[in-house]
């Protein structure tokens, strides 16, 4: 099925290791993000990519990074992981502005534990 | 800038019971409103929408009406089952519409 996938969906690091959570959507949507999701926090952007070869800051990017090299991948680094990080990582797609289309499609989810 | 305040949880319903979950936003123009819900284990899904004031968005039983006169969108069902337990996020876009904002989401258990 046609959609937002994910990988992994369960990691646990040690603190100081580096990571790369997998995003990929096969809708040729032009806009992709990535969301944590932290118990009474709901959720918030960490980046987000309007296109191939342009990305941009949420409000969450400290520790944080991305690149966006063809329009299907939108992956998300850690760098140097710390226990804050501990969250579930959510990646989300839609179509670019000029459609109309403003609902996003989520993956599933990425459950990330930093000891 | 762009906020959504959702009524706290846990919301706690037995089968058939009516459902309200309030949604209230802060935002400059016209932004679109929307619910999405999140079953367990899984992640967001668009439950409804509207885009401008006035406009009801429905789905599953479910409905919201815009209301730019009160900033609300809340949510209701006039009978819940089971199968609705989930976590419910009110969340809006506008200015630069690629930007989402949620509200911190509302736990809802219904019990048989």
């Amino acid at each position: 099925n046609a959609g937002v996938t994910q990988t992994p969906k369960f990691q646990v690091l040690k603190t100081g290791q580096s990571m790369t959570l997998q995003c990929a959507q096969d809708m040729n949507h032009e806009y992709m993000s990535w969301y944590r999701q932290d118990p009474g926090m709901g959720l918030r952007l960490i980046h987000y990519s309007v296109g191939a070869g342009i990305t941009d800051q949420g409000e969450v990017p400290n520790g944080y990074n991305v690149s966006r090299s063809t329009t299907e991948d939108f992956p998300l680094r850690l760098l140097s992981a710390a226990p804050s990080q501990t969250s579930v990582y959510f990646c989300a797609s839609r179509p670019g502005e000029a459609s109309g289309a403003n609902v996003l499609t989520f993956g599933a989810g990425s459950r990330l534990t930093v000891l | 800038g762009n906020s959504v305040t959702q009524m706290e949880g846990p919301v706690t319903l037995s089968e058939e019971a009516f459902l309200t979950i309030n949604c209230t936003y802060t935002a400059t123009g016209y932004p679109s409103l929307f619910w999405y819900v999140q079953y367990p284990g899984e992640g967001l899904q668009l439950l409804l929408k509207a885009t401008k004031a006035d406009d009801k968005g429905s789905n599953k039983g479910f409905e919201a009406t815009y209301r730019k006169e009160t900033t609300s969108f809340h949510l209701e069902k006039g009978s819940v089952q089971v199968s609705d337990s989930a976590v419910y996020f009110c969340a809006l876009s506008g200015g630069s519409n690629y930007k989402l904002t949620f509200g911190k989401g509302t736990l809802l258990t219904v019990n048989p």
